[in-house]
């Protein structure tokens, strides 16, 4: 298995502001996955992060919006720009390693 | 793109009955389907996978069946507890690094 860990745990943002997201995974992977899980509902990918490389953004997800880097095969980071209360949700980060492993998840509230 | 569709959304069983959750897939190219436990405010786990050269898997009172020709495939809960009680997830992917797709989510409730 892998061990994931995404920090920070919860935070209490302003609209306007942003927030990076950290993820660190126990070992190296080639991809790593970035979700977004509103309360109650499903996991949707916001982005696959490939090391070296731009990441893969789903539809309705931008990168202006989601900035994220993959500085290696261990670590990724997820930015939350110019924050408005719709982006309030619960950001998880994900990894494969033959099977696919999420972070804790990261709480997000936006004022 | 890969398209998941998840039923039922909710379902209440008593204890130590059976649950049963289904999911269709549309891309016959998946070939990777598991399933996640997600309590509540707390991680996705993954409790069972399968993937699509074996027709079942059993995991002692979890068990995974897919039918490949009709793109389903379901998750299979004997013997339920309350601790049983989540919210489940099945996923399909297409192996190796690509996406992996999720369905809606099930809320199981086991009632003692």
């Amino acid at each position: 298995s892998a061990v994931i860990s995404q920090k920070p745990s919860r935070d209490i943002c302003q609209r306007g502001t942003s927030l990076t997201i950290q993820c660190q995974v126990d070992s190296q992977v080639t991809m790593m996955f970035w979700y977004r899980q509103q309360p109650g509902q499903s996991l949707t990918l916001i982005a696959t992060a490939n090391q070296g490389s731009e990441a893969t953004y789903e539809s309705g997800f931008v990168i202006d919006k989601f900035p994220i880097s993959r500085p290696n095969l261990t670590f990724s980071t997820l930015t939350v720009s110019n924050m408005s209360p719709e982006d309030s949700s619960i950001y998880l980060c994900s990894a494969r390693r033959e099977t696919q492993y999420f972070g804790p998840g990261t709480r997000l509230l936006v004022l | 793109g890969e398209n998941v569709e998840q039923h039922p959304s909710t379902l209440s069983v008593q204890e130590g009955d059976s649950a049963v959750i289904k999911c269709t897939y549309s891309d016959s190219a998946s070939n990777y389907f598991p399933w996640y436990k997600q309590e509540l405010g707390k991680r996705p786990q993954l409790i069972i996978d399968i993937r699509s050269n074996v027709g079942e898997k059993k995991d002692q009172r979890i068990a995974v069946t897919l039918n490949k020709t009709a793109k389903h495939f379901s998750l299979h809960i004997t013997e339920t507890q309350p601790e049983d009680s989540a919210v489940y997830f099945c996923a399909a992917s297409i192996g190796g690094n690509n996406d992996m797709r999720f369905g809606a989510g099930t809320r199981l409730t086991v009632k003692p």
